[in-house]
C-alpha cells in the first residue's frame, strides 16, 4: 500500500459525459500528480499540482482539467467524454524538491478504471 | 525530445533462469531514473532510484544498475511471483514529470 489513495475505483459512464476523479496523497505530501495509461500510450504524464497550484503540464487535453484544494487532495475533471479516453487514470505523490532527491520519489495509488461506452 | 525505451518488451523465463531488463534514455539533465514494478490493473510499484552513473541498488533478487546512457535490472534466480510489467522512468528538466518507457512484460514460470 503505498498511502495514496484514489476513487472511484470503477468508473463507466457514455460519451458526451464528465466525470471527477479523486486523489488524496501521502500524508506530508505536497505535489500531486496525475497519469493516464492506455492500452496504445503507455504512461502518460498529464498534469502537476503543488501545494495547490498548477508546476507542470503533460498530454493533457483542453477537456481535462484538475485542481488540488487546501488539505492537498486533487480532482480530476474530464469532460466531453469519448470512447478514446477510456483509460486507467493514476495519481501519484511526491514530497518534490529540486536537484536529485529522494523526495522526488513518486508514489502511485490504485488508479481509477474509466470506461466511456 | 527526452525519451526512454525498454527491451525486451516480453521475456519469458524458467523459475531460477537470472535475466537482465534494459531501459535506455536520451533526456538532458537526468536527476533520477526510476524503476516500478506493476501488476495487472493496479498502480505501479516504486522500486528503485538511481540518481548518477555507476550507482546500483539492490532489492530481494532484483538489482538496477545505472550508466550514462541506460539502466539495467537484474532478476538474480526470479520466482513466479516476480511475474509483473517492470517500467523505467526518467526525471529530468525543472519539472517532476516522469517519462515512462512502455515496460517489459516478464513472465517466470515453474
Amino acid at each position: 500500500d503505498s498511502g495514496v489513495t484514489q476513487t472511484p475505483k470503477h468508473l463507466i459512464t457514455a460519451t458526451g459525459q464528465r466525470v471527477t476523479l479523486r486523489c488524496s496523497p501521502r500524508s506530508g505530501d505536497l505535489s500531486v500528480y496525475w497519469y493516464q495509461q492506455s492500452l496504445d500510450q503507455g504512461l502518460q504524464f498529464l498534469i502537476q499540482y503543488y501545494n495547490g497550484e498548477e508546476r507542470a503540464k503533460g498530454n493533457i487535453l483542453e477537456r481535462f482539467s484538475a485542481q488540488q484544494f487546501p488539505d492537498l487532495h486533487s480532482e480530476l475533471n474530464l469532460s466531453s467524454l469519448e470512447l478514446g479516453d477510456s483509460a486507467l487514470y493514476f495519481c501519484a505523490s511526491s514530497v518534490e524538491s529540486g536537484g536529485a532527491s529522494s523526495y522526488n520519489e513518486q508514489f502511485f495509488g490504485p488508479g481509477t478504471r474509466l470506461t466511456v461506452l | 525530445e527526452d525519451q526512454v525505451t525498454q527491451s525486451p518488451e516480453a521475456l519469458r523465463l524458467q523459475e531460477g533462469e537470472s535475466s537482465s531488463l534494459n531501459c535506455s534514455y536520451t533526456v538532458s539533465g537526468l536527476r533520477g531514473l526510476f524503476w516500478y514494478r506493476q501488476d495487472p490493473g493496479k498502480g505501479p510499484e516504486f522500486l528503485f532510484t538511481l540518481y548518477s552513473a555507476g550507482e546500483e541498488k539492490e532489492k530481494e533478487r532484483l538489482k538496477a544498475t545505472l550508466t550514462k546512457k541506460e539502466s539495467f535490472l537484474h532478476i538474480t534466480a526470479p520466482k513466479p511471483e516476480d511475474s509483473a510489467t517492470y517500467l523505467c522512468a526518467s526525471l529530468s528538466g525543472g519539472y517532476n514529470k516522469l517519462i515512462f518507457g512502455a515496460g517489459t512484460r516478464l513472465a517466470v514460470h515453474p
